[in-house]
């Protein structure tokens, strides 16, 4: 069973359509990540929460918002989605007593989101 | 501002031969440098990382160099495999805690 789930894998939806992306984790991180990548861009950090009463921006947050359920839990949710929207998603956790040293972030496997 | 910089998009070596993947970075106070790691389909997963305290650091096949002054590292695979050919991201860490990860480089292993 995979650490860092993250649910849906693929969608495809229209222009303006409200959106959630999930992501679940069983390693019992605080902390917890959603990322963005498009080609040629990397990863870029959408927002981040170290523990559930914490959630911070990005560096591109704009048109999207966060809700940290539980500490295994860290929804990510477009309200109303737009082409440019369109990438690859990735959810991620860390355990900052770990150190960098160690396996600093655990990425789920993604979700391919397509906004037509 | 990209304040992490791969500038390979991708790089091409010989099955058994070293592979060197180059990184840059603008911001003197990283602490900590990593390599990731992506297969198609699959999330990113860390490979090795170094403290902004040394200058070198093992593990296995993979070496990461450090050179602070010149703001550069890079990424040793030797001897390279197949299953190495992937997406590598070079990363860096905020005092923060936040990562900041360059464009990626794609590595192929030919046979």
């Amino acid at each position: 069973d995979a650490d860092v789930t993250q649910t849906p894998r693929n969608r495809i939806t229209k222009t303006g359509k409200r959106i959630m992306l999930e992501c679940s984790q069983t390693k019992g991180h605080d902390r917890m990540y959603w990322y963005r990548q498009d080609p040629g861009l990397g990863l870029r950090l959408i927002y981040y929460s170290f523990d559930v009463k914490d959630i911070n921006k990005g560096e591109i947050s704009d048109g999207y918002s966060v809700s940290r359920q539980a500490q295994a839990k860290f929804s990510l949710s477009l309200e109303s989605a737009i082409p440019n929207q369109t990438a690859l998603y990735f959810c991620a956790t860390s355990d900052p007593r770990q150190g960098a040293s160690n396996q600093p972030q655990h990425f789920g496997d993604g979700t391919r989101l397509s906004i037509l | 501002d990209q304040q992490v910089k791969q500038n390979s998009p991708s790089l091409s070596v010989q099955e058994g031969r070293i592979s060197i993947l180059n990184c840059d970075y603008t911001n003197s106070m990283f602490d900590y440098f990593l390599w990731y790691k992506k297969y198609p389909a699959e999330g990113p997963t860390f490979l090795i990382s170094i403290s902004s305290i040394k200058d070198k650091n093992e593990d296995g096949r993979f070496t990461v160099f450090l050179n602070k002054s010149a703001k550069h590292l890079s990424l040793h695979i030797v001897p390279s495999q197949p299953g190495d050919s992937a997406v590598y991201f070079c990363a860096a860490r905020n005092r923060d805690d936040k990562i900041i990860f360059g464009k990626g480089t794609r590595l192929h292993i030919l046979p």
